[in-house]
């Protein structure tokens, strides 16, 4: 099964560290989407790649967070000096038919 | 304030029983999704709408489009202790890029 793949699942780090998520689409699928989730909500866009651009960021997305998606194919999401406010689930999704998305499993951030 | 409200919020049923959730906006969507989501992992895309008025059938669940895709509903027949988790309805307006997730129904359904 080659669905989207996340990496790590579970990320533990103290505040004010670095801390970088890595999300591998689907291989033919060229829009790439990240979204955060914290408990008990529906997750919530944080940005949008088509191939290697990125096309749209949420305006609730802080200069401390920043994503890459190097030759269209693997993204990274890099959230610098974390807070405690940063800890929830960090999904990724890519889709080939735009509103077709597929997520993966998911990375739990915990800032203590 | 969320673009899509979902009802109820929580939803405990017996075995067998039928049950409806609804995502509801004040504004108009290009198109509209329903996942389900299990603990701990991400959203199952199960539907995706775009016509309004439109109804499409996923075995024992129906899924229906507001006529002015401005709301849209899950129902589940007969539900199945396999059916528990978070049902998320999401969508698009225009040609946005950005999708819209609701607030989420978690639904358990008891033996």
């Amino acid at each position: 099964d080659t669905g989207v793949s996340q990496d790590p699942r579970h990320k533990i780090t103290k505040r004010g560290q670095n801390v970088t998520f890595r999300c591998d689409p689907i291989s033919e699928h060229n829009r790439l989407y990240w979204y955060r989730q914290t408990l008990g909500q529906g997750p919530e866009f944080l940005t949008y790649f088509q191939n290697e651009a990125q096309l749209e960021k949420s305006r609730l997305l802080s200069d401390r967070f920043s994503a890459e998606r190097p030759k269209g194919s693997f993204s990274t999401l890099e959230i610098q000096r974390t807070e405690q406010g940063d800890s929830a689930m960090y999904l990724c999704a890519s889709s080939l038919i735009f509103y077709e998305q597929y997520f993966g499993p998911g990375t739990r951030l915990t800032v203590t | 304030t969320q673009l899509l409200e979902q009802s109820p919020q929580f939803l405990s049923i017996q075995e067998g029983e039928n049950l409806t959730v609804y995502c509801n906006s004040s504004s108009v969507f290009s198109s509209l999704q329903w996942y389900r989501q299990e603990p701990g992992e991400g959203p199952v895309l199960l539907v995706t709408v775009v016509t309004g008025g439109e109804v499409k059938k996923l075995k024992r669940l129906t899924f229906q489009f507001g006529d002015a895709r401005k709301d849209s509903s899950l129902h589940i027949t007969a539900a199945q202790p396999g059916d528990t988790g978070l049902y998320l309805c999401a969508g698009q307006r225009g040609t946005g890029n950005q999708f819209y997730f609701g607030t989420g129904t978690s639904l358990t359904v008891i033996p």
